[in-house]
């Protein structure tokens, strides 16, 4: 069993649909990364948080530490989230990032 | 702007050869990764470094090594490349509390 689990593997929605990730982990973190790679590899840093809620734009993630679990959610999504995201979690003393396999999104008009 | 940058985005490579990659990190992070991700298997870490000539074996670190002589370098070596070492190679780089910055990929395809 993975560490990291994310759900669904893929999600197809219409522009202006309210869209759910879930991760749900195994092991004790000190914080939690949902990340955001488009076609063609990069990788970029939506969100760290290690407790609560945080909100930018139209991404909010929430995480409960004590369950084990984050959402990212997206709100009134376009086409331009058409992306894979991905949560990783952070563990140990050199912030080792373990991931989970992403979740495909594609948002169409 | 902060920045984590790999020296190729794409290299074809002969089955045999010693493959060096390249990761810079202009930000003074103490920790450095090399990641390969290959489809249905996401993301996996080969070898990390937590500070300069320090290194740890990852998930995945058979037929790789690893070199970190300045904390702003850290090299992946494929010291005879294989086929089945055709991936996508990913650089990170973080320190404690801050989130954590990736280089753009290289695509490594061994013939």
């Amino acid at each position: 069993k993975n560490e990291v689990e994310q759900s669904p593997q893929n999600l197809t929605a219409q522009e202006g649909e309210f869209i759910t990730i879930n991760c749900s982990y195994s092991v004790g973190i000190s914080a939690l990364h949902w990340l955001q790679q488009h076609p063609g590899g990069g990788i970029v840093s939506l969100f760290m948080l290690s407790s609560g809620k945080k909100k930018h734009g139209r991404l909010i993630a929430t995480i409960n530490i004590q369950e084990k679990h984050s959402s990212l959610h997206i709100t009134a999504s376009h086409p331009r989230d058409s992306a894979v995201y991905i949560c990783a979690v952070i563990t140990g003393t050199a912030s080792k990032l373990t991931f989970g396999t992403g979740t495909r999104l594609q948002v169409t008009l | 702007d902060v920045k984590v940058t790999q020296s190729s985005r794409y290299l074809v490579k002969r089955t045999g050869e010693k493959v060096f990659l390249e990761c810079v990190q202009d930000m003074d992070h103490e920790n450095m990764f090399w990641y390969r991700q290959d489809p249905g298997l996401g993301l996996r870490l080969i070898y990390f470094s937590y500070d300069v000539k320090m290194k740890e074996k990852g998930d995945i670190p058979e037929g790789y090594s690893v070199s970190r002589e300045k904390k702003e370098r850290f090299s992946l070596i494929l010291e005879s490349a294989s086929t089945n070492q055709t991936s996508m190679y990913l650089c990170a780089s973080s320190s404690q509390g801050v989130e954590a910055f990736f280089g753009q990929g290289t695509r490594l395809t061994v013939v």
